[in-house]
């Protein structure tokens, strides 16, 4: 069983591009959360979906960033007109589904993002 | 929302010694408690949780324990070893918030040989 897969690795875009971001979760998981990671900070909460839905997300900076995660397919965050505080690494974790959820999160090996 | 507040920031201890790290929480919603490990450039990793029906766990050399009344939770390595040198976080969320965990600052724990 795969682990949740996260691409790209790495992303280096110039001020004001678009970064898309993907994440595909463990198989048989239907929740997806994306967190934030500063360089020698912890890990923001930025948005909880589930499919086809926006649960949560209060973390998400209003402008400039959206996410989704559709029928089919991996779930996309987006950063529109990047600038340089927004380069980070960009984690995606899932889990199962309420009835077999046993809080634990299983994360992605992240997106490193650098905006120059 | 909920605040998790981790200390200390940084801990450095000799190899077998024992390390402590101290987390509180401010929801009194909050159910579900785990301790994530994450090594340089890696991803973070779930090492040990508790859930509020419990007071304390021990997995080997790792423990947790929690006083909901306070509402506080600590890690306990015991007889540390070099490889023990990661970041950890702590985390706090409850099955009402869909378990979207609310993470800690992270405490850079150094085991020196």
């Amino acid at each position: 069983n795969a682990g949740v897969m996260q691409n790209p690795r790495h992303l280096v875009r110039r001020r004001g591009q678009e970064a898309r971001l993907r994440c595909s979760p463990m198989k048989g998981h239907s929740h997806v959360y994306w967190y934030r990671q500063l360089p020698e900070e912890g890990l923001k909460f930025m948005v909880y979906l589930q499919k086809e839905n926006i649960i949560d997300e209060s973390g998400m900076p209003k402008e400039r960033f959206s996410a989704e995660f559709p029928k089919e397919g991996p779930s996309i965050l987006r950063i529109q007109q990047v600038v340089r505080g927004d380069s980070a690494a960009y984690f995606c974790a899932s889990s199962p589904s309420n009835r077999l959820n046993t809080g634990e999160l299983f994360f992605g090996e992240g997106s490193r993002l650098t905006v120059l | 929302g909920e605040n998790v507040e981790q200390h200390p920031s940084t801990l450095s201890v000799q190899e077998g010694d024992s390390a402590v790290i101290k987390c509180t929480y401010s929801d009194s919603a909050s159910n579900y408690f785990p301790w994530y490990k994450q090594e340089l450039g890696k991803r973070p990793q779930l090492i040990i949780d508790i859930r509020s029906n419990v007071g304390e766990k021990k997995d080997q050399r790792i423990a947790v324990t929690l006083n909901k009344t306070a509402k506080h939770f600590s890690l306990h390595i015991t007889e540390t070893q070099p490889e023990d040198s990661a970041v950890y976080f702590c985390a706090a969320s409850s099955v009402t918030t869909g378990y979207a965990l609310n993470f800690g600052k992270g405490t850079s724990l150094l085991v020196t040989p």
